[in-house]
């Protein structure tokens, strides 16, 4: 399989620890995503590496998490301390770079339950 | 920033029948325009994209119309089949696409 795969696919822990997932983003694209979803709504943009540089986080991103692709190649995005609210699914992406805008390639997440 | 609305929010269709999904963006520097298809459990699939430089792209059973002066663009699909059954999103952004916006989405029930 050569698509997006995240791990976890799923993560119960709770109120107050923190979390760790794992993003592999197809091998040759050296842009990389994370976004959250929330049930009955569309994924939100978090934040975005071209290779190992983190170009642009939202201002949904919170203290709290913090996102590392060390090597260009996968990523990595915790969540300290987490809360009730971060409930939801954790969804990773990868495009290609090239001219204008190239699609983006999703996993099938990581839903994150607090418990 | 970019706002994306999408409808309706569910759509339920007779196998065989026409489906068709609006989006509405705000953002007239937008210039890409994705659809995903989402199956429970899993993430989503883009199935049909275009760009702000043409207003219809057509693949198989699906195709897609950009208006850009009227800033909405639509995703149809023809023969419905039971297998479309899922949760479509539309979105939509800039250049590189950093910061792309999704609509909320629209459940799609085909029945047999």
């Amino acid at each position: 399989d050569t698509g997006v795969s995240q791990d976890p696919r799923h993560k119960i822990t709770k109120r107050g620890q923190n979390v760790t997932f794992r993003c592999d983003p197809i091998s040759e694209h050296n842009r990389l995503y994370w976004y959250r979803q929330t049930l009955g709504q569309g994924p939100e943009f978090l934040t975005y590496f071209q290779n190992e540089a983190q170009l642009e986080k939202s201002r949904l991103l919170s203290d709290r998490f913090s996102a590392e692709r060390p090597k260009g190649s996968f990523s990595t995005l915790e969540i300290q301390r987490t809360e009730q609210g971060d409930s939801a699914m954790y969804l990773c992406a990868s495009s290609d770079q090239g001219t204008g805008n190239q699609p983006q390639h999703f996993g099938d997440g990581t839903r994150l339950s607090i418990l | 920033g970019e706002n994306v609305e999408q409808h309706p929010s569910t759509l339920s269709v007779q196998e065989g029948d026409s489906a068709v999904i609006k989006c509405t963006y705000s953002d007239s520097a937008s210039n890409y325009f994705p659809w995903y298809k989402q199956e429970l459990g899993k993430g989503p699939q883009l199935i049909i994209d275009i760009r702000s430089n043409v207003g219809e792209k057509k693949d198989q059973r699906i195709a897609v119309t950009l208006n850009k002066t009227a800033k909405h663009f639509s995703l149809h699909i023809t023969e419905t089949q039971p297998e479309d059954s899922a949760v479509y999103f539309c979105a939509a952004s800039m250049n590189n696409n950093n910061d792309m916006r999704f609509g909320a989405g629209t459940r799609l029930t085909v029945k047999p």
